[in-house]
Order: structure tokens, then C-alpha cells, then sequence
């Protein structure tokens, strides 16, 4: 069964620096995977997706990730975090097959970015 | 704005009680997820189904069933509450039923059962 761990709970940093999510996914198959953000009291918004083109996505709002499969990892990054950017944001692997499309997600990295 | 609505957005409703939560999903899209997110679960899947057809099951209770009808909205029934059942569900489309596809949220429903 597919599975994803995020590594940190809780992350903080100050505006204008570099953001690190850690995640760390177990599949048994070539895997399809997620990073999806959810502001306060709002739902989930997809800010990119692997599905085995190029290791390296590009997401919205100046996120990016690289899928290593020597290292299962599938890291969050952005270069300079922006206020806004305070949010919780999920690892997601799909554990579906070309008929079923079951998500499973991460508990979650709530980051926190100071002024 | 995703695209996929939900409603309501809040409901408050006494043990024991029934609840209908409907979601619309987005234009084109034949598949409708449900999931369950809760302070100690996190977020979980509950139930697929792709054109009408159920496609996947997770561990959604008996108390709970949904259907998708041939408009393609779903619509979640959740039946004799508990006051574990308080959650916000979530309702999601994706245009194809496999797991490359990304699904797109509503905002969900919360749901306090007193």
C-alpha cells in the first residue's frame, strides 16, 4: 500500500527566505504525487503534481518539487517565502490504478512564516 | 475557486440524527470523491465513484453511504450522528478515474454534531 510521511509538523520561517517541506512516500509502483495547500477555513488547492515526466515540477505560486526515487523523497521547496505563503500544506501519493484515483495524504506541515 | 461546489457550508445537527451533504462537481468531470478531514484522523477517503458507477471504497462507516446520480452530482449521506462524525468532508472531481489525474476541492462542509 502506498504511504507518505512529512517529515515536520510544524515549520517557521521569516519572509523573504528559503522554504523547505519534507516528504517521504512508500510505493510499490512508478507513483503518482501530490503537494496540495489549504489556507484557514478554505479547501484544498493543488500546487503541482508528478506523475513520472520530469523529476523536477514546477507548481503555482513559485513552488517547485523533485522527485527522487533513490531517496522515495518528494521535497516542497520555494526560494523566498511571502506572507501569504502561511498555510498547511500535504504530501499526497495517489494509490489508485487507470480506474481508481484513492489520494492518500500526509498529516500535514503547517507553515508559519514571521515578518 | 475550484470549480466544485459544496453545500452547505455549515451544519450543525443533534446526535442521532440524519444529514444529506450534496456536492456539484466541475463541469466535465465524471469522477466524485468524499473525504473526511478530523482534528485526529487527518484527511481520509471515503468514497469514489466514476459516472454514476462506485469505483473505490475506504474506511467509510455503514452509518454513511453516498450516490452519484446522472447529472453527476453526489451526494453523501450521513446517518445515527455521533459526535465523532464532526468533521469537515470534502468533496473532489477529476475529469478521469485513475490516480493520475489531480482532483480539484470544494471548500467542504463542516459538519458539529451536539
Amino acid at each position: 500500500a502506498q504511504s507518505v510521511t512529512q517529515l515536520d509538523s510544524h515549520v517557521s520561517v521569516s519572509e523573504g527566505t528559503p522554504v523547505l517541506l519534507r516528504c517521504n512516500y512508500s510505493s510499490s509502483y512508478s507513483p503518482s504525487l501530490f503537494w496540495y495547500v489549504q489556507h484557514p477555513n478554505k479547501g484544498l488547492q493543488l500546487l503541482l503534481k508528478y506523475t513520472s515526466a520530469a523529476t523536477l515540477v514546477k507548481g503555482i505560486n513559485g513552488f517547485e518539487a523533485e522527485f527522487k526515487k533513490s531517496e522515495t523523497s518528494f521535497h516542497l521547496t520555494k526560494p523566498s517565502a511571502h506572507m501569504s505563503d502561511a498555510a498547511e500544506y500535504f504530501c499526497v501519493v495517489s494509490e489508485g490504478t487507470s480506474n481508481t484515483g484513492k489520494l492518500i495524504f500526509g498529516q500535514g506541515t503547517t507553515l508559519q512564516v514571521k515578518p | 475557486d475550484s470549480g466544485v461546489t459544496q453545500t452547505p457550508k455549515h451544519l450543525i445537527t443533534a446526535t442521532g440524527q440524519r444529514v444529506t451533504l450534496r456536492c456539484s462537481p466541475r463541469s466535465g468531470d465524471l469522477s466524485v470523491y468524499w473525504y473526511q478531514q478530523s482534528l485526529d484522523q487527518g484527511l481520509q477517503f471515503l468514497i469514489q465513484y466514476y459516472n454514476g458507477e462506485e469505483r473505490a471504497k475506504g474506511n467509510i462507516l455503514e452509518r454513511f453511504s453516498a450516490q452519484q446520480f446522472p447529472d453527476l452530482h453526489s451526494e453523501l449521506n450521513l446517518s445515527s450522528l455521533e459526535l465523532g462524525d464532526s468533521a469537515l468532508y470534502f468533496c473532489a472531481s477529476s475529469p478521469l478515474p485513475g490516480g493520475q489525474a489531480e482532483a480539484f476541492f470544494g471548500q467542504g462542509t463542516r459538519l458539529t454534531v451536539v
